[in-house]
């Protein structure tokens, strides 16, 4: 079965200092691989994706991702964190016959401090 | 815009009531899903539905029905509302891998 873990339940960043948060997956055959995040009073918004290719995947917001198939892990980064970016963020793969379907990560709260 | 409404933001019903959320897509998406948001446990899907009038089981339906009679519309139902169900509930639609999410039902029973 295709799963997701997120470590860390919560992070702490200053603003302007690098944030990573981290995912490690569990697929057979070739990962898909995503972010969502969840700002406060909001549904899930789509961040990036890793489909194939290059390992560093560029997303919304600032955000990258870094696909490491031997650490079986993709962390998301961004490079200086804003106070903004305080949220709830879900790694993601998808499954069934059309990839139609999500497993999710439990989410990790990431804090952001002026 | 792609745009997935859900019928209220916050909702509180008492135990023992039957309780609908509705959601409503624009994307003209196949699939539907629902799922509920519980802290430290993420996202657990209750029900998916990939056409009209179909629907499949999710991880934790137990408690849950759903109905599409549309293709643009799909119901949560909570024939007999219970504490433990509780929980922000997300509607979501796709159509292949990405999913849009609603804004989120916040259900407090009492």
């Amino acid at each position: 079965a295709q799963s997701v873990a997120q470590p860390e339940d919560q992070v702490n960043v200053a603003e302007g200092n690098p944030l990573t948060v981290k995912c490690t997956y569990s697929v057979s055959g070739n990962p898909y691989l995503f972010w969502y995040v969840q700002y406060p009073n909001r549904g899930l918004q789509f961040l990036l994706k890793y489909i194939t290719g290059d390992n560093l995947v560029k997303g919304s917001y600032g955000f990258e991702a870094e696909f490491n198939k031997s650490q079986t892990s993709f962390h998301l980064k961004k490079p200086s964190a804003l106070v903004s970016d305080s949220a709830l963020y879900f790694c993601a793969v998808p499954w069934g016959c059309a990839g139609n379907m999500l497993t999710f990560g439990g989410g990790t709260r990431l804090m952001v401090k002026p | 815009d792609v745009k997935v409404t859900q019928s209220s933001r916050y909702l509180v019903k008492r135990t023992g009531e039957k309780v609908f959320l509705e959601c409503v897509q624009d994307m003209d998406h196949e699939n539907m899903f629902w799922y509920r948001q519980d802290p430290g446990l993420g996202l657990r899907l209750i029900y998916f539905s990939y056409d009209v009038k179909m629907k499949e089981k999710g991880d934790i339906p137990e408690g849950y029905s759903v109905s599409r009679e549309k293709k643009e519309r799909f119901s949560l139902i909570l024939e007999s509302a219970s504490t433990n169900q509780t929980s922000m509930y997300l509607c979501a639609s796709s159509h292949r891998y990405e999913q849009y999410f609603g804004p989120g039902t916040r259900l407090t029973v009492t």
